[in-house]
C-alpha cells in the first residue's frame, strides 16, 4: 500500500488565520480525498481532490473555506481558511492507490486546536 | 436515514472472548465493504475487505449478507490489543460511506 505522510501533524492556531496542511504519497495514486474527525465522531469527506482541476465538494463544504489543491499524483494540500474554534478536529488525507482497487489509506492525520 | 449504520457500543469484553459487530448498509448498489480498525488519536487502518464469500485472517471473519444489507466481523479469542474503534465503510463508486464506529474494549 501506499506510504502517506502528512504535515504538520498537529498545530494551535488563533482565529481568524488560516493553515495549510500538506499530504504526501510516496507513489502515484489516482484519487485523494480529505476527511474531518470530530471527537468521538466518525469521518466526515470534506471533498475529492482532482489532479489538475478544481476539488468535488461535499455538501456542507466550500472551496472558499477549504480551498484544495492537486498539482499531481503524489501530492495535495488542503487549507483551513479564517478559522473558528468549530474547525478544530483531526484532518485526515486519504489515498486510493490503483485503478482497479476501491481500497482507501489513510495519512497520520493533522490534530488542529483553533483557540 | 444513514448510508451505513452500526452500533456504536461500547463493547466490553474479557480476553478470550468472542465478540461480533454488524453494520448495515442503505444502498443495495453498493459495491464493496471493508472493516477499518482506528485506535485513539491514530488514523483509521484497513483491517480486512469483505467479500461475498466472507472472509477469514487469523482471528478475524467477515461477513457479507446482501440480501439482508449486512456485513459483519468476528473477532474470536479476543486480545487486550484488539481494543480499538471498529469502522465499518461501504463502497458506491467513487464514494466511501463510514459508519460512526464500534468501540471495543477487552478487558483482562
Amino acid at each position: 500500500s501506499a506510504v502517506i505522510s502528512q504535515k504538520p501533524s498537529r498545530d494551535i492556531c488563533q482565529r481568524g488565520t488560516s493553515l495549510t496542511i500538506q499530504c504526501q504519497v510516496d507513489s502515484q495514486v489516482t484519487m485523494m480525498f480529505w476527511y474531518r474527525q470530530q471527537p468521538g465522531q466518525s469521518l466526515t469527506l470534506i471533498a475529492t481532490a482532482n489532479q489538475g482541476s478544481e476539488a468535488t465538494y461535499e455538501s456542507g463544504f466550500v472551496i472558499d473555506k477549504f480551498p484544495i489543491s492537486r498539482p499531481n499524483l503524489t501530492f495535495s494540500t488542503l487549507t483551513v481558511s479564517n478559522m473558528s474554534p468549530e474547525d478544530s478536529s483531526i484532518y485526515l488525507c486519504s489515498v486510493v492507490d490503483r485503478v482497479g482497487t476501491d481500497t482507501q489509506y489513510f495519512g497520520p492525520g493533522t490534530r488542529l486546536t483553533v483557540l | 436515514r444513514k448510508e451505513v449504520e452500526q452500533d456504536p457500543g461500547p463493547f466490553n469484553v474479557p480476553e478470550g472472548a468472542t465478540v461480533a459487530f454488524n453494520c448495515t448498509y442503505s444502498n443495495s448498489a453498493s459495491q464493496s465493504f471493508f472493516w477499518y480498525r482506528q485506535d485513539c488519536r491514530k488514523e483509521p487502518k484497513l483491517l480486512m475487505s469483505v467479500y461475498s464469500s466472507g472472509n477469514e485472517d487469523g482471528r478475524f471473519t467477515a461477513q457479507l449478507n446482501r440480501a439482508s444489507q449486512y456485513i459483519s466481523l468476528l473477532i474470536r479469542d479476543s486480545k487486550l490489543s484488539d481494543s480499538a474503534t471498529y469502522l465499518c465503510v461501504v463502497n458506491e463508486g467513487n464514494q466511501f460511506y463510514f459508519g460512526t464506529g464500534t468501540s471495543l474494549t477487552v478487558i483482562p
